[in-house]
């Protein structure tokens, strides 16, 4: 059973820094792109980066370029978010999810990480 | 403010049809990538209901259909059901933008 679970999300002040790992099971975590999407609290869902099966290709939003670093560890089977310059906009549930095979859809979602900005 | 636009709610009772639009641009849905939809449940993570356009992942019920047409697609729900409650989101890729998008999200209600 395909499974992603998200942790290191937390209470953290306007300015400061979090890192959100997504540790996966149940598939070959090397042979599958990766993503990070975020949902503010009441809000809908809003894309934040990528990253391909051997890292090679990265990307992110407008929104997050600059500030944010996605990283992967396929020896660990495990996805990493670096927020860095935090903003209170930036509050929201950060969810993994599997892309399947460049079709631009994610098949398998974690149950997501609340990150929270704030003084 | 979303890329893609959805009605931000659509209501029916037990056992009618149900649709929901996701209307985009000529970089998005109409350069030809393809659309899909997933149900949010609350509380819960969202779940792939539509790939590809009109394919339905294993487990999820033939109720649930879409289609696309030009710089649009659409969800159609039939035979409703309580537990179809949630928010559903259209989601492509942008070109222009070199993005992910989603739509804003449309909640149903089931009345």
């Amino acid at each position: 059973e395909v499974q992603l679970v998200e942790s290191g999300g937390g209470l953290v002040q306007p300015g400061g820094s979090l890192r959100l790992s997504c540790k996966a099971s149940g598939f070959t975590f090397m042979y599958y792109s990766m993503n990070w999407v975020r949902q503010a609290p009441g809000k809908g869902l809003e894309w934040v980066s990528y990253i391909s099966s051997s890292s090679t290709m990265i990307y992110y939003a407008d929104s997050v370029r600059g500030r944010f670093t996605i990283s992967r560890d396929n020896a660990k089977n495990s996805l990493y978010l670096q927020m860095n310059s935090l903003r209170a906009e930036d509050t929201a549930v950060y969810y993994c999810a599997r892309e399947v095979g460049g079709s631009y859809y994610f098949d398998h979602w974690g149950q997501g990480a609340l990150v929270t900005v704030s003084s | 403010q979303s890329v893609l636009t959805q009605p931000p709610s659509v209501s029916g009772a037990p056992g009618q049809r149900v649709t929901i639009s996701c209307t985009g641009s000529s970089s998005d849905i109409g350069a030809g990538f393809d659309v899909h939809w997933y149900q949010q449940l609350p509380g819960t993570a969202p779940k792939c209901l539509i790939f590809g356009n009109n394919n339905r992942p294993s487990g999820v019920p033939d109720r649930f259909s879409g289609s696309k047409s030009g710089t649009s697609a659409s969800l159609a729900i039939t035979g409703l059901q309580a537990e179809d409650e949630a928010d559903y989101y259209c989601q492509s890729y942008d070109s222009s933008l070199s993005a992910v998008v989603f739509g804003g999200g449309t909640k149903l209600t089931v009345l």
